[in-house]
């Protein structure tokens, strides 16, 4: 198994709803990575998680609370969003954060979840 | 911030014909990645060159890097309508990086 999945595939929330965003993956990757992408915009970095350890919050606002409750299982919890939130949320993993060298490896991507809040 | 910035933003080509990509990056890296993306769907890993290679081939992609210039090219032979979508290259940022920086991206349009 070569996917990563997320769910759900559309959210469309409030600014004052709770909702959370899962992606999971069955490859044994140690590694998974939060990304935010705008429109024409390049995936930016969020969260990285290292053998179920947050190891890279890249500042990111704590209305989205990252959780890995397992080797294969992200979830990115969201709550009081703001309209510019309204994204394109992308789930990857990958087999360790950095290779032997400390080089970046391969990331396998999610589909993402489109997200709008209003 | 960004890594890498890529030329042409977009590029509009007929089917058949090659597209080639450029892009450049700041700082010294381990390896560079290019990715596809699908109209707002996740993205593809399309090929991984490391910083001691000069030439990367998988199937009717061509990589190049050069190091001296900090740039990389991907070029894609006999394009088909099926290669209509975005690229991005992805660098890290050298030494021991969780980070895979994304450049700006270039939006491939094949035209049947």
């Amino acid at each position: 198994d070569t996917e990563v999945t997320q769910t759900p595939k559309h959210l469309v929330m409030g600014m004052t709803n709770k909702k959370s965003l899962k992606c999971e993956q069955h490859m044994g990757h140690r590694a998974m990575y939060w990304y935010k992408q705008k429109a024409k915009k390049p995936p930016e970095l969020m969260f990285v998680y290292s053998y179920e350890k947050l190891s890279i919050n890249e500042s990111v606002p704590s209305r989205f609370s990252p959780e890995c409750p397992n080797s294969s299982l992200l979830n990115l919890h969201l709550h009081a969003l703001q309209p510019e939130d309204s994204a394109l949320y992308l789930c990857a993993s990958s087999w360790s954060p950095a290779g032997l060298a400390g080089e970046q490896e391969t990331q396998y991507f999610g589909p993402g979840t489109r997200l709008l809040v209003l | 911030s960004q890594q890498g910035e890529e030329d042409p933003q977009a590029l509009s080509i007929q089917e058949g014909e090659n597209a080639t990509m450029n892009c450049s990056y700041k700082t010294s890296i381990n390896n560079l990645q290019w990715y596809r993306q699908n109209s707002g769907r996740g993205l593809v890993h399309l090929i991984l060159i490391r910083s001691n290679e000069r030439e990367k081939h998988s199937g009717r992609l061509r990589v190049t890097l050069d190091t001296s210039k900090k740039s990389s090219s991907l070029l894609i032979t006999a394009s088909r309508a099926a290669d209509t979508a975005s690229y991005f290259c992805a660098t890290d940022a050298g030494g021991s990086s969780y980070k895979l920086i994304f450049g700006s991206g270039t939006r491939l349009l094949v035209r049947p």
